[in-house]
């Protein structure tokens, strides 16, 4: 069975600090995503990561995949209130069909 | 381009009742997944659909779930009889394809609360 392990599982910090989310796997995936989700939506896709070591940035929030494609973090600099939600990683491992999701990481940002 | 369409929005039922879904995929897109979700954790996949064909199901409690997607487009998920443990929102999702670095798309979800 492919699983997707994040950590931490709750993260709740003041506005300003920075923070990294882990997501792990034993399973090779050819790609991951990563989808943030607030109360009463579905995730809504932040980015996805195909190569092994590639690193993307979006505005505050840097991807990386690491080298051999079983994990993948994801770093937000200088939290705003506004980055509240439930973190998500997904991906289809590499050989199956299926497409799944991470623990999830819930962060609180407080102002 | 509309988005995937669930019904209902929400639903409240007592343990031992039945419930359906529906899901409308983006038009064209060949695969179509449900998934479930408990608060604060991240979805599981229940099936997973190709067109009107099963992908997997393995994490799909068959003795009380069952979901079909007829000539590949609408599907419906039912629960019979519902336990309080099926509490969750579920989200039905679509794909042009199945495979690796695909954008799946996600309805907002159908809010179930089994009292």
């Amino acid at each position: 069975t492919q699983l997707l392990e994040q950590s931490p599982q709750f993260l709740s910090i003041q506005e300003g600090e920075n923070l990294t989310v882990y997501c792990n796997s034993s399973s090779v995936f050819s790609s991951l995503q990563w989808y943030r989700q607030e109360p009463g939506e579905g995730p809504v896709l932040l980015v996805t990561v195909v190569t092994g070591g590639e690193v993307k940035k979006l505005k505050r929030l840097t991807f990386q995949f690491g080298d051999a494609r079983k994990d993948s973090s994801l770093h937000i600099t200088a939290a705003q209130p506004g980055d509240t939600g439930l973190y998500l990683c997904a991906g289809g491992a590499s050989g199956t069909y299926k497409y799944i999701f991470g623990t999830g990481t819930r962060l609180k940002v407080l102002a | 381009e509309a988005g995937v369409a669930q019904s209902p929005r929400y639903k409240i039922i007592e343990k031992r009742q039945s419930v359906a879904f529906w899901c409308n995929p983006i038009s064209g897109h060949a695969t179509l997944y449900w998934y479930q979700q408990i608060l604060g954790q991240g979805p599981k996949l229940l099936i997973q659909f190709q067109n009107n064909g099963v992908v997997d199901d393995s994490q799909l409690p068959k003795d009380r779930f069952s979901a079909e997607r007829l000539k590949g487009v609408d599907s419906t998920l039912k629960i019979q009889p519902a336990k309080l443990e099926d509490s969750a929102v579920y989200l039905c999702a679509s794909s042009p394809r199945t495979g690796s670095g695909n954008t799946i798309y996600f309805g907002e979800g159908s809010w179930l609360t089994v009292v």
